[in-house]
């Protein structure tokens, strides 16, 4: 069954400390893993999109990691901030040349930044 | 560009009643998608659409009804409302095209819809 699974579900930190999030999938064939950020009440936001080939993708505090053959994926956050504090989801597409265009989405990780 | 926008951003629904769910992007976008985002629950597909005149089923289509008569709209229609759709409502497109690397997908800010 193909699912995505992200831990922790929940995670509170302190303003500059750094973070990572964890994804582990069993979605196959596998084509590419997305993270996205969702602000509370707004739609999610691309960050990340890494293919197999891909090990690493860096969007400027945001650093995703993959390891196609362990199925796992994480992303770090390096010197929080406060509009750090959001949902942070995986997603995973099974193939590139489906017309489904078919993504699984994990149930996210709810991040708060304290000050 | 305003990207992908829906209406209402609210809305309050009584058992039995229907509406419709707009949705309107503006990047000439082939592939259009509406998701239900249920509380503490990952994203699920309810239909999408390839293209103007071609829809199809995701994984939770039940309840619902599209329509895509142009690029640019896809509306999302509830004909019986139950409490069970109470959830937040988002809305999606890409431009996918053969040979090219992976799609980027751009989501709408959302409808939040209770059923009482």
């Amino acid at each position: 069954k193909n699912q995505v699974e992200q831990s922790p579900q929940s995670l509170i930190i302190l303003e500059g400390k750094n973070c990572t999030l964890q994804c582990n999938y069993t979605v196959s064939p596998f084509s590419n893993l997305r993270w996205y950020k969702q602000d509370t009440g707004r739609g999610p936001v691309s960050l990340t999109i890494m293919t197999f080939s891909e090990n690493t993708k860096s969007n400027g505090r945001y650093t995703a990691t993959l390891d196609a053959d362990t199925k796992q994926s994480s992303l770090h956050i390096t010197a929080s901030q406060l509009s750090d504090s959001a949902s942070y989801i995986c997603v995973v597409s099974p193939d590139r040349g489906s017309t489904l265009g078919r993504l699984y989405f994990g149930r996210g990780t709810q991040l708060t930044v304290w000050p | 560009n305003a990207g992908v926008t829906q209406t209402p951003k609210f809305r309050i629904l009584k058992i039995g009643q229907s509406m419709t769910l707009q949705c309107t992007q503006d990047m000439n976008h082939n592939y259009m998608y509406w998701y239900r985002q249920d509380p503490g629950m990952g994203l699920k597909l309810i239909y999408y659409s390839v293209g103007a005149g071609i829809t199809d089923k995701g994984e939770v289509p039940n309840g619902y009804n599209v329509s895509r008569s142009t690029t640019e709209d896809f509306p999302l229609r509830l004909e019986l409302a139950a409490p069970s759709q109470t959830s937040v409502y988002f809305c999606a497109s890409s431009y996918l095209e053969t040979g090219t690397g992976p799609y980027e997908q751009y989501f709408g800010p959302g409808t939040r819809l209770t059923v009482t």
